[in-house]
């Protein structure tokens, strides 16, 4: 069984560029959640949906930060005119429902570099 | 506002030894306490969770916590420990639905 994907694994991008991050949530999970996972610090919360709609972006650090789930399934978290300062692991997790006995399931993470 | 409190980024204990990983939270109200175990270039797994069901919480691999109001601690211990175990630990707060508020790691070698 599939767990969750994100893709890519590593992404450079050069300060200015704008990116795309991509999660694939396990089939049927209703919930999903990005993280930032700064260099030696601790997940920080970014956004949260709950199939298509978007209940929570109270995370996302500036307008720069755009993430969707049109259909439900597939999620995007798109950054525009990267900043050094994004640099990070960029977690996505899923779960079955909304509850808090539903634990997160997550990805392996996109690292990305800002040079 | 909830949130969780890690003592020591790095720990070191020797191959066999008890192994002890320190969390504190701060909550007005009962919380969902949770460990994960991140290793290298990995997404984190669960460990395991509280709930309010029992105050011994027992995980994956040898793992358990014990929530103790009084202290406000859910520290993660193992009675010893395993090369394999060498990983980021993360304790983590439920804030509400299932969004995790995580403290910032401990940080585990395990020395042969």
């Amino acid at each position: 069984g599939a767990g969750v994907s994100q893709s890519p694994r590593y992404k450079v991008a050069k300060r200015g560029q704008d990116v795309a991050l991509r999660c694939d949530p396990i089939s049927g999970h209703v919930s999903l959640f990005w993280y930032q996972q700064a260099l030696g610090q601790g997940p920080e919360f970014l956004t949260y949906f709950q199939n298509e709609a978007q209940l929570d972006k109270s995370g996302l650090p500036s307008d720069r930060f755009f993430a969707e789930r049109p259909e439900g399934s597939v999620s995007t978290l798109k950054i525009q005119r990267t900043q050094q300062e994004d640099s990070a692991v960029y977690l996505c997790a899923s779960s079955t429902r909304e509850g808090q006995d539903s634990p997160l399931h997550f990805g392996n993470g996109t690292r990305l570099t800002v040079t | 506002a909830q949130s969780v409190t890690q003592l020591g980024s790095h720990v070191s204990v020797s191959e066999g030894a008890l192994v002890l990983l320190r969390c504190n939270y701060s909550s007005s109200v009962p919380p969902y306490l949770f460990w994960y175990v991140q290793y290298p270039n990995q997404g984190l797994q669960l460990l395991l969770k509280y709930t309010s069901a029992a105050t011994l919480v027992k995980g994956i691999n040898g793992f358990e916590a014990e929530f103790k109001k009084s202290e406000t601690s859910f520290h993660l211990t193992k009675p010893s420990a395993h090369m394999s175990d060498a990983a980021e630990y993360f304790c983590a707060v439920i804030i509400y639905g299932n969004k995790l508020v995580f403290g910032a790691g401990t940080i585990l070698r395990v020395k042969s």
